[in-house]
């Protein structure tokens, strides 16, 4: 089975712009989340959605978003990018059919903003 | 101001010894808890997984044992290999948080040959 992809790997912006990055969950997951990771902060969690519908938002101000498809596809969007907003953008997906299961994870889009 | 990166706390270890990891996890309502391992340029796996009705579970060199009392959690990898330097994450969630993991700041593993 093929894992979490996504794309693109790496990304360089500058302040102002917005950027759109992908994931394409495993198959038959139908949770995506989306992390943060910087050295500064660690792993911290911006949003999940299930079933096309958002369940959870982190503590990230609005011009963080995002969205699911029907195929459990998922986008997330950076709106005005701020230097601050560099950093490792991570997706999981997992079964999440009722009951806890693990996130399995992308290897990541590194956004750098300059 | 500038902000200051996570000071990362450090395991080195012998190869073929025996690695102990910790974690203090935050929410006494959590009732399931994950570790992860982080390689250089990787996302985070899975490594194994315990819910809050158990004290203990093995796999496949890997054991994770559960104080929920202290709220405490800890990865033991036996005979330890160079290939598993990374960073550690232990991470927490509740069943009444859909998917919203918690993860903690993460320790770095190094193997000595």
């Amino acid at each position: 089975k093929a894992g979490v992809t996504q794309t693109p790997r790496y990304l360089i912006k500058t302040r102002g712009q917005q950027v759109t990055l992908s994931c394409s969950p495993i198959s038959g997951h139908r949770s995506v989340s989306w992390y943060q990771q910087t050295p500064g902060q660690g792993l911290q969690f911006l949003f999940e959605y299930f079933s096309e519908t958002q369940r959870n938002k982190g503590n990230f101000p609005g011009r963080f978003s995002g969205r699911q498809f029907s195929n459990s596809r998922s986008e997330m969007n950076v709106s005005t990018l701020e230097l601050g907003d560099s950093a490792l953008y991570l997706c999981a997906s997992s079964l999440a059919a009722g009951e806890n299961s693990p996130l399995h994870f992308g290897n990541g889009t590194r956004l750098t903003v300059t | 101001g500038e902000s200051v990166g996570l000071h990362l706390p450090t395991l080195s270890v012998q190869e073929g010894d025996n690695s102990i990891i910790n974690c203090a996890y935050s929410n006494s309502a959590s009732d399931y808890f994950i570790w992860y391992k982080q390689e250089s340029g990787k996302g985070p796996q899975f490594i194994i997984d315990i819910r809050s009705n158990m004290d203990k579970r093995q796999g496949q060199r890997v054991t994770v044992l559960l104080n929920k009392t202290v709220k405490h959690l800890s990865l033991q990898i036996a005979a330890t290999q160079p290939g598993d330097s990374a960073v550690y994450f232990c991470a927490e969630n509740w069943a009444g948080g859909y998917q919203k993991v918690t993860f903690g700041t993460g320790t770095k593993l190094q193997v000595i040959p």
